[in-house]
């Protein structure tokens, strides 16, 4: 059963144009977001975060939007630039109790961006 | 940089064999996560350790075990390596501030034949 889906295997947008990168979760006791990139050959590296006490959050040309009511987030990229192409995750996490900070990733999307 | 670092980066072994992962951490971190990356999967969590001596399962803990003597160094073994434990290994900590966010180590490649 995944938990966190990211339908879109991938995407491919033009240097300067927006990228948007969706995600899906089911699990309703989430309550922290994060998006994470992977270049091959390294480790992920965190980009951005939402609790899920906000809707929108963002740091520079990465907004990330939250919609609980349909349990779906977003990653905002403007404006895209070749750099950007890498795998993204996104990860949710339930931080109450005895959760110790485990994230659920989704599948991933690779995104590719034209110069 | 989280002063994270795994070894071996890569390796190659036969089934059957034993293999352990180092991972090793310079700042004190208490959350230590191990994580495989396939194709399709994304990253699933295997065991993480919330403390020196206390660890637990994750999603895909079947054929690994882990051990934590100390604070810097969490072990992953694969006790009788298969083909299907062939992936990419990562390592996490999870940062001082406590929120959320999880730094992650370079990663070693495993390939068993």
């Amino acid at each position: 059963d995944q938990q966190v889906k990211q339908n879109s295997p991938s995407l491919s947008v033009q240097e300067g144009r927006i990228s948007i990168l969706n995600c899906d979760y089911t699990n309703s006791m989430f309550d922290y977001f994060l998006w994470y990139k992977k270049y091959p050959a390294e480790g992920p590296t965190f980009l951005i975060s939402i609790s899920s006490i906000k809707d929108k959050n963002e740091d520079g040309r990465f907004t990330v939007f939250l919609n609980k009511s349909a349990k779906h987030l977003s990653l905002h990229i403007v404006p895209s630039q070749p750099g950007d192409s890498a795998v993204y995750f996104c990860a949710a996490s339930a931080r109450g109790g005895t959760s110790y900070g485990k994230l659920t990733f989704g599948q991933g999307t690779i995104l590719t961006v034209h110069p | 940089d989280a002063g994270i670092t795994q070894s071996p980066r890569h390796k190659v072994t036969e089934t059957g064999t034993p293999v352990t992962l180092r991972c090793h951490q310079t700042e004190n971190h208490r959350y230590m996560y191990w994580y495989r990356q396939d194709p399709g999967h994304g990253l699933r969590l295997i065991h993480y350790s919330y403390g020196v001596k206390d660890t637990d399962k994750g999603e895909v803990s079947d054929g690994y075990s882990v051990s934590r003597s100390k604070t810097e160094d969490f072990l992953l073994t694969l006790e009788s390596a298969t083909s299907s434990q062939t992936s990419v290994y990562f390592c996490a900590i999870r940062g001082l501030a406590g929120v959320g966010e999880q730094y992650f180590g370079p990663g070693t490649r495993l390939t068993v034949t």
